[in-house]
């Protein structure tokens, strides 16, 4: 069975910084992008960045609201996608889920829940 | 950025018959290499989206087909052809032409 299962998710105050995980089991990791995607508390579906596979330079993209503090990575060694997050601000709080493909956003993980506050 | 603009907000739909979403894009969401890159999602309350449609109007494996997806440029439909229990939630609309990658606001389907 494919399957993304995200971990990382804590309660932290504004400023400090947290990286979440995103483990893809069922495929070969290495044939797909990554995607986070957030869902803030009773609102919408936000991108916040992408990874392309490796054969493609791994390369990334962010949305503006996370440009310059949040960084994703990926080790094809453990099938495993990283979203480092730093400076977070207390609208970085949400469900952040880690999705499959360029544009596919075809499996997508049960989502790790993100609290920034103090 | 691409705004991805969903009507209506709120759909009241009876069970047994048809339902529709909109969703229009402030620019055209036809690719260079010919595809559209346009998805749909249904997410149910305390679940993860999931993909229902994607480019514009291939059902996913398991949906029923009763969802059908169709448009092109900037404006989308999402149909359901006889509503059932198990449709309710939120709908959402992405587009993966043009980078930042957007999503419509949602439309939340009740009964």
């Amino acid at each position: 069975e494919v399957q993304l299962v995200e971990s990382g998710g804590d309660l932290v105050q504004p400023g400090r910084s947290l990286r979440l995980s995103c483990s893809a089991s069922g495929y070969t990791f290495d044939d797909y992008a990554v995607n986070w995607v957030r869902q803030a508390p009773g609102k919408g579906l936000e991108w916040v960045g992408f990874i392309r596979r490796k054969a493609y330079g791994g390369t990334t993209q962010y949305a503006a609201s996370v440009k310059g503090r949040f960084t994703i990575s990926r080790d094809e060694s453990k099938d495993i996608a990283y979203l480092q997050m730093n400076s977070l601000k207390t609208e970085d709080t949400a469900v952040y889920y880690c999705t499959r493909g360029l544009s596919a956003f075809d499996v997508w993980g049960q989502g790790t829940k993100v609290t920034v506050s103090s | 950025d691409v705004v991805m603009t969903q009507s209506p907000l709120s759909l009241p739909v009876t069970l047994g018959q048809p339902a529709s979403i909109s969703c229009r894009s402030s620019q055209s969401l036809l690719y260079s290499d010919g595809n559209t890159y346009f998805n749909w999602f249904h997410q149910r309350p305390g679940q993860s989206p999931r993909r229902l449609i994607y480019k514009v109007s291939n059902r996913d494996s398991g949906v029923p087909d009763r969802f059908s997806g169709s448009g092109s440029g900037t404006d989308f439909t999402l149909r359901i052809s006889r509503v059932e229990a198990e449709d309710v939630g939120v709908y959402y609309c992405m587009q993966a032409t043009h980078w930042p990658l957007t999503f419509g606001g949602g439309t939340k389907v009740e009964i």
